[in-house]
C-alpha cells in the first residue's frame, strides 16, 4: 500500500541550530513529493515540492529538501532555525495522475531560545 | 494571484444539527477542489474532491456530503452531526491534472 512515514513525532531544536525532518515513502514508483508547514490553528502552507530533476530542492523560508531514491526518502532541512519555525511539518506524496495526496502523520517542531 | 477562503472560521454545533461549510477560490478558473479533515492524532484525511461543477468524488463513507454548485465554490454538508465530526476542516485547490494543492485557512468545528 502507498504510504508516507514521518518517524519523528516531535523534535526540539535550539534557535540557530540546524534542523532535519525525516520523511520516507512507500510507493511502487517514485511519487511526487511535498513538504507543508502548519502553524497552530492555521491552514497548510507549501514549503517545497519535488517532481523530477535536481534531487536537492529549494523552498521558501530557507528550507531545502533532498530526494534520495535509494533510501525512499525526502528529508527536509534548514541550516539555522528561527523561533518562527516552530510549527507542525507534513510530508506528502502522490503518484503522477492521482488527485489523492497522502500525508505523513506530521512532525511538531519546538524551538527553544 | 489566487486566494482561498473558508467560513466560518470556528463553529460550535450540537449533536444532530445540520452543517454547512463553505470554501471559495478567487483568481482562477476550473480549479480542482478538495475537502480534508484533520482530527487530533489522526493526521489529514481526504474526504472529497471535485474536478468540475457537479463532479464529486468521495473518499471516505461517512456522515458528510459535498457539493460544488459553482466553479469556484465547494460546500461540505451534513444533515445530522455526530460527536466524531469534530475536527479541523481544510479546503484546498489545485490546477491541472491534478497539480499542486494549496490550502485554505480552515474551519474549526466542535460538536457538543
Amino acid at each position: 500500500a502507498q504510504s508516507v512515514t514521518q518517524p519523528d513525532i516531535h523534535i526540539t531544536v535550539s534557535e540557530g541550530a540546524s534542523l532535519e525532518l525525516r520523511c520516507n515513502y512507500s510507493y511502487g514508483a517514485t511519487p511526487y513529493l511535498f513538504w507543508y508547514v502548519q502553524s497552530p490553528g492555521q491552514g497548510l502552507q507549501l514549503l517545497l515540492k519535488y517532481f523530477s530533476g535536481d534531487t536537492l530542492v529549494q523552498g521558501i523560508k530557507g528550507f531545502e529538501a533532498e530526494f534520495k531514491r535509494s533510501q525512499s526518502s525526502f528529508n527536509l532541512r534548514k541550516p539555522s532555525v528561527h523561533w518562527s519555525d516552530a510549527a507542525e511539518y507534513f510530508c506528502a506524496a502522490r503518484v503522477a495522475n492521482d488527485y489523492k495526496l497522502s500525508f505523513g502523520a506530521g512532525t511538531t517542531v519546538t524551538v527553544r531560545a | 494571484s489566487q486566494t482561498i477562503h473558508q467560513w466560518p472560521a470556528t463553529l460550535v454545533q450540537p449533536v444532530g444539527s445540520p452543517l454547512s461549510l463553505e470554501c471559495t477560490v478567487e483568481g482562477t478558473s476550473n480549479p480542482n477542489l478538495y475537502w480534508y479533515r484533520q482530527a487530533a492524532g489522526r493526521g489529514l484525511q481526504l474526504l472529497f474532491y471535485s474536478v468540475g461543477i457537479g463532479q464529486i468524488s468521495s473518499e471516505v463513507p461517512q456522515n458528510l456530503s459535498a457539493s460544488r454548485p459553482q466553479d469556484r465554490q465547494f460546500i461540505l454538508s451534513s444533515k445530522k452531526l455526530l460527536l466524531s465530526d469534530s475536527g479541523f476542516y481544510l479546503c484546498a485547490w489545485s490546477l491541472g491534472s491534478p497539480g499542486t494543492q494549496y490550502f485554505g485557512p480552515g474551519t474549526r468545528l466542535l460538536v457538543l
